[in-house]
Parts: structure tokens; C-alpha cells; sequence
């Protein structure tokens, strides 16, 4: 079955700075990326997703970058701020499951200094 | 996006209980999920809600420790039965509409089993 792998596990970055979280998948097939955003205390927050058809989608200062190729795809946060400090999850859609069957990376946990 | 309630936000239960979540939504959607999230821990698909019929579990996951109610398109239940310390975890309910991709979730429920 699918699995995701993300990195790193941690990211402590100076505000201004930029972020970049990796992800790798498994299976080829897969064609839809989210990113989610979680706060303490709070639930997952789509920020960002790209499909397999696009290599590149941006939004403000957050950008997701796919190869399919090499099977990962990236999230880049520019201009870091410190409310971008959050657990940030990359996910991959099981090719031909149901809207839910969303696989995990096991997060990364940013931390932009003031 | 549709906005998403759970209920309640967290709970401290003694062993061999039983607890029901409510996750409300103020639109009707097509697609309702239930995830579990251990301390720490990324994401993990225990069942898709059914409207008027059987929700479809996942591997590892099954109907008797997590009975699942789906009445109408904006409202599911979730129960965690026969509690041990092992069900302490964030459940969380997400939501979609079948015309895209996208995946939401509620702000999670804290449970922890004494």
C-alpha cells in the first residue's frame, strides 16, 4: 500500500526565513497532494494541495512543488512568521480509494524564532 | 468551507466506558470521516460515514469498539466503546463533497482513558 514519508521531523527557522518540508510517496499512482497545518489544541488546516497533473502551485507565501518522476513533492514557506509555527502534515491520496483514504506523513513540527 | 463542530472538545473517561462524539456540520456534505490521532502521532482513517447504512471501516478498525451513526448530511456520531488507555488519542471528523478532492476537519476531540 501507499506509504508517505516526510521530513524532517523538526524545523526551527529565524522569522524571515524560509521553510522547506519534503515528502516522499510510494506509490505511483497517487494524485492528490494536501498540506495541513495544525495549531495546539486544534484540527488539521488544508493550506495548500496540489494534483498530479501540475508541478508547481502557489498561494501567497506557501508554494507546493511535485515531481512525480522521483515521487516527492515539497512545501516551501517563505517570508516565515511566527504564527507559521505549527505541526505541518504532507498527505497522499490512495489512487482510486474514497475521498478519505488519505495517507500521512508523520508531520513536522516548525518553529520560527521572533 | 463548511464549518465543523465536535463535541466534546475533550474528555477524561475511566476505563471500560464508553464515550459518543458528535461532529455537526452547518452545510450538508457528501463525504463524512472519522480519524484517530495518538499523542504525537500522524493521522489515521477508522471509518467513512455511511448516511442511512453501515459505515465502511478500515483495516484494523472495527464496528463493535467504534460504532458509527450517519442520520443525515450533516451530522455523524462516534462511539468509542469499552475504553482502555490505549483509545487516549484526538478524534477528529473531516468532511468533503464529492465534486473535488478536498478534505476538512474538524477541531478534534482529547480523549484520554484512565
Amino acid at each position: 500500500g501507499e506509504n508517505v514519508e516526510q521530513h524532517p521531523s523538526t524545523l526551527s527557522v529565524q522569522e524571515g526565513d524560509s521553510a522547506v518540508i519534503k515528502c516522499t510517496y510510494s506509490d505511483s499512482a497517487s494524485n492528490y497532494f494536501p498540506w495541513y497545518k495544525q495549531e495546539l489544541g486544534k484540527g488539521p488546516q488544508l493550506i495548500i494541495d496540489i494534483r498530479s497533473n501540475v508541478g508547481e502551485k502557489k498561494d501567497q507565501r506557501i508554494a507546493v512543488t511535485l515531481n512525480k518522476t522521483a515521487k516527492h513533492f515539497s512545501l516551501h514557506i517563505t517570508e516565515t512568521q511566527p504564527e507559521d509555527s505549527a505541526v505541518y502534515f504532507c498527505a497522499a491520496k490512495i489512487p482510486g480509494g474514497s475521498q478519505g483514504n488519505l495517507i500521512f506523513g508523520k508531520g513536522t513540527k516548525l518553529s520560527v524564532k521572533p | 468551507s463548511a464549518v465543523i463542530s465536535q463535541k466534546p472538545s475533550r474528555d477524561i473517561c475511566q476505563r471500560g466506558t464508553s464515550l459518543t462524539i458528535q461532529c455537526q456540520v452547518d452545510s450538508q456534505v457528501t463525504m463524512m470521516f472519522w480519524y484517530r490521532q495518538q499523542p504525537g502521532q500522524s493521522l489515521t482513517l477508522i471509518a467513512t460515514a455511511n448516511q442511512g447504512s453501515e459505515a465502511t471501516y478500515e483495516s484494523g478498525f472495527v464496528i463493535d469498539k467504534f460504532p458509527i451513526s450517519r442520520p443525515n448530511l450533516t451530522f455523524s456520531t462516534l462511539t468509542v466503546s469499552n475504553m482502555s488507555p490505549e483509545d487516549s488519542s484526538i478524534y477528529l471528523c473531516s468532511v468533503g463533497q464529492a465534486t473535488n478532492e478536498k478534505l476538512f476537519f474538524g477541531s478534534g476531540t482529547q480523549l484520554s482513558v484512565l
